[in-house]
């Protein structure tokens, strides 16, 4: 089966950076996406890796290791407004269904 | 450009009975994808359509169907419900089907809660 691993929760103060791990394992790997949703809220779109490396908007920036099977999410400069949950996902192939992480769920306090 | 918009955003019914969920994707987007979300299960996929045609079915029993028309307004329909339906429908859209980055548009879902 296809399986994404991700911490249940992270804590962290505002200012502070954090890191939001995802560990894949699946039959084949086409790209890496990150979602943020509110609670109550939609999950919108935050970045796609599809390559080794890091991208970076802004605030946030990916990071994926094929070889690893493994990237992350870092989040600098937290502010109260990134308390949200997270989650990865993985297209195994073209064409393919996006299959999702459980999520974590960040709580950033003051 | 308006959202992707989703109706009904609330419902409530009762074991047995079956439900239509609506979908309008974003102008320009023929592909549709419905989600199911429940606490601490994330995101499970139900199926995908893109020009009309289901392109990926996720691992859910037959009651769960769906359709695209051809203005790619999608819906999902929920025969004989089970409490364990009681979830947020999740539809998103995308430009492509198969290329790409493969950016997800998501509604607000619909809450549906089965007694």
């Amino acid at each position: 089966g296809q399986s994404l691993e991700q911490p249940s929760e992270v804590t962290a103060v505002e200012g502070a950076i954090v890191q939001i791990n995802c560990t894949y394992q699946t039959s084949g790997f086409y790209g890496l996406s990150w979602y943020q949703q509110h609670d109550g809220g939609a999950p919108t779109f935050l970045s796609y890796n599809a390559l080794d490396g890091l991208e970076e908007t802004g605030r946030f920036s990916s990071f994926l290791s094929r070889s690893d099977s493994y990237g992350y999410l870092l989040l600098q400069e937290l502010q109260m407004k990134d308390s949200a949950s997270y989650f990865c996902a993985v297209r195994v192939k073209a064409g393919t269904a996006l299959i999702f992480g459980k999520g974590t769920t960040l709580s950033v306090s003051s | 450009k308006a959202g992707v918009t989703q109706t009904p955003r609330y419902l409530i019914k009762t074991r047995g009975q079956q439900v239509t969920l609506s979908c309008s994707p974003i102008s320009g987007h023929r592909s549709v994808s419905w989600y199911q979300q429940t606490p601490g299960q994330g995101l499970q996929f139900l199926f995908e359509y893109f020009s009309e045609t289901q392109r990926n079915k996720g691992n859910f029993p037959g009651r769960f169907s769906g359709r695209q028309f051809s203005n790619s307004r999608s819906e999902m329909n929920v025969s004989t419900l089970e409490l364990g339906d009681s979830a947020l429908y999740l539809c998103a859209s995308s430009l492509e089907w198969n290329r790409g980055a493969y950016e997800q548009y998501f509604g607000p879902g619909t809450r549906l809660t089965v007694t």
